[in-house]
Order: C-alpha cells, then structure tokens, then sequence
C-alpha cells in the first residue's frame, strides 16, 4: 500500500519570506501523480499544484513551485514571497497512474500547519 | 468553476441514529468519493464511486455504506452513529479515471455524534 508522510506538523515564515514543505512517499508503482492541496480555515480544500511522474521537470504555479526527487521518493513543496493568505492546512497526496477502468481515490499525509507571521 | 456542495455544514446526531450525508456536484463527473478528515490523522478514503449505481470500498468502510443513484449525487450513510464517528467529512469529485485526476472538493459536514 502506498503511504505518505509529512513530517513538520506546523511549520512558522516571516511573511515575504520562502517556505518549503516536505513530503515523502512510498510506491512500487512507475506511474503515479502528485499534489499539493491547501486547506483554508474555511475548509475547502483547493489543488495547489499537481506533478506527473513521468514529467523531470519541477511543476510551478506562481509563486509555488515543487522539488520532484523521484528516485528519493520526495516531494517537497516551496513557497516564495509568502503571503498572509497562504496561512493553511497543506496536504499532499498521491494517486496511481491509470488502473485499467474504475477510479482511485488519493492518499493523503497527514498536513502541515503554515503559520505566516506578519 | 467545478461546485461540490455538501447538504450540511454541521450536524449534530444521537447514537444509534441513522445518518445521511449528502453531496452534489454539477460538472457530470464520473467519479465521487467520501474522506473523513480527523487532526493528526489527515484525510483517509471511505468509499468511491466511478459510476451511477457502482461503488468501491476504500480504507476505512467499516460502520459506512455509500449510495449513488444519479450521476451528480453521492451520498454517504451512517447506519447507527456511534461517537467514534465524530469527525469532519469530505466529499470530492473527479472527472473521469484517467489524468489529470484532479480531486474538486466540497465544503466539508462537520459531524458530531453524542
């Protein structure tokens, strides 16, 4: 089974300044996909950022960007110039490649916290 | 923009209660799911379903069964609520099986069972 760590439960940044959340995972899997979700206090969870394994180059969104080691198994997560609106819940999750028909749901870390302080 | 909306943002029930959670979505995604998120724990995958009528467990099923009836609408049932059930609940939704997989998701219920 596939499993995903986070190993900061909260992590604290100076506003304006760069952040990066780490995540690990563990697969036997060749085809898989990667994301970052981002859980406001109001809950709704939105994608931050998405990567295809197969994809070498590093996915980034603005000012998110992310550290794709696939041999390592890490998936860490940056963010620059952080601003008071990314204070959240930061989860990363994983979900096989294509499975032949059905669908999967996604494995989920446990979160980080991301305290931006003003 | 992809709307998953949830029938409750809190809910507060009794033991042994039957229990209906439901939720929505209105971009014809075939695929729906339900998590349940508790601190410390993360989100963990109740059950899915890629089609009308057609449902798979996921990690913690135990106490939940799913219903899907119509294409947009996911419910998720609690047949007798017990208060190791407390807990938020995550309804998602994806357009098909194959990439990007991209989960949208709903509000959240916030249940608690007394």
């Amino acid at each position: 089974a596939q499993t995903v760590t986070q190993s900061q439960p909260e992590m604290s940044v100076q506003e304006a300044e760069t952040v990066t959340l780490s995540c690990t995972y563990d697969t036997s899997e060749s085809d898989y996909y990667l994301f970052w979700y981002k859980q406001p206090p109001s809950r709704q969870m939105i994608l931050v950022i998405r990567q295809e394994a197969y994809k070498q180059q590093n996915a980034t969104e603005n000012r998110f960007s992310v550290n794709f080691q696939k041999a390592a198994k890490s998936f860490s997560l940056k963010i620059s110039d952080s601003q008071l609106g990314d204070a959240a819940m930061y989860f990363c999750a994983y979900r096989r490649g294509y499975s032949g028909g059905g669908a999967d749901g996604l494995t989920f870390g446990k979160g980080t916290h991301l305290i931006i302080q003003p | 923009d992809v709307k998953v909306t949830q029938s409750s943002r809190y809910l507060v029930k009794r033991t042994g209660e039957k229990v209906f959670l439901e939720c929505v979505q209105d971009m014809d995604h075939e695929n729906m799911f339900w998590y349940r998120q508790d601190p410390g724990l993360g989100l963990r995958l109740i059950y899915f379903s890629y089609d009308v009528k057609m449902k798979e467990k996921g990690d913690i099923p135990e106490g939940y069964s799913v219903s899907r009836e119509k294409k947009e609408r996911f419910s998720l049932i609690l047949e007798s609520a017990s208060t190791n059930q407390t807990s938020m609940y995550l309804c998602a939704s994806s357009l098909s099986s194959v990439s990007p997989y991209e989960q949208y998701f709903g509000p959240g219920t916030r249940l608690t069972v007394t």
